[in-house]
């Protein structure tokens, strides 16, 4: 059947380290992608997009990939801070359904903890 | 600071009970929208409205009814809820919904979770 999921549950690494989330999905028509980022207490929040014209896009200490061949996002976060501790989504938009964000599809969500 | 607000933070309500979540919206969007957060499950999509009009319903039983006043202001009605409906209920935003455009920003409100006893 078609998700969008990510690998771990849970991901821990130290503070100033690199950290990078992963998620697969398995819908072929997906064509837009997008992290969010939600912090205990809060609701989520849009962190960067990638449209399946590319490979590889790049924000603010963090970098996005996609992988359409073996249908893998990730998102690497650089120097890893305290303020990352979150919950973080990737959300799948098919592309028969337009890029609006009603077409979205949520995975489950990865929380990143930072040892101090 | 967001620019989207929900009331109340926090609500408990027995199964017989009648209550409505509140959300209003501060950025000029045109579509508003109702997700139910579970523990360990992905965001589920309920409700979606654009421009005033309901364009979305996820299959979402009658118990909950939704209400959209005008393009800033969202209400979820709430009435015979059972204990599995216990959840964070998240309200947001965008621009617009649908049309084909990449835009899948959404803005969300801090959410009202709710416990039903």
């Amino acid at each position: 059947g078609e998700s969008v999921g990510l690998h771990l549950p849970t991901l821990s690494v130290q503070e100033g380290d690199n950290s990078i989330i992963n998620c697969a999905y398995s819908n072929s028509a997906s064509d837009y992608f997008i992290w969010y980022k939600q912090e205990s207490g809060k609701g989520p929040q849009f962190i960067i997009d990638i449209r399946s014209n590319m490979d590889k896009r790049q924000g603010q200490r963090v970098t996005v990939l996609l992988n359409k061949t073996v249908k893998h996002l990730s998102l690497q976060i650089a120097a890893t801070q305290p303020g990352d501790s979150a919950v973080y989504f990737c959300a799948e938009n098919p592309r028969y359904s337009g890029g609006g964000a009603d077409g979205l599809t949520f995975g489950k969500g990865t929380h990143l903890i930072i040892q101090p | 600071e967001t620019g989207v607000t929900q009331t109340p933070r926090h609500l408990v309500m027995g199964m017989t009970n009648k209550k409505s979540l509140k959300c209003e919206q501060h950025l000029g969007h045109n579509a508003m929208y109702w997700y139910k957060q579970s523990a360990k499950k992905p965001l589920e999509l309920m409700f979606v409205y654009n421009f005033k009009e309901q364009t979305e319903n996820n299959s979402v039983p009658s118990r909950f009814s939704p209400e959209c006043p005008n393009s800033s202001h969202l209400f979820l009605h709430l009435h015979t809820l059972q204990p599995e409906d216990s959840a964070l209920y998240l309200c947001a935003s965008s621009q617009e919904a649908g049309g084909w455009t990449y835009d899948g920003e959404l803005f969300f409100g801090e959410g009202s979770r709710l416990t039903v006893l």
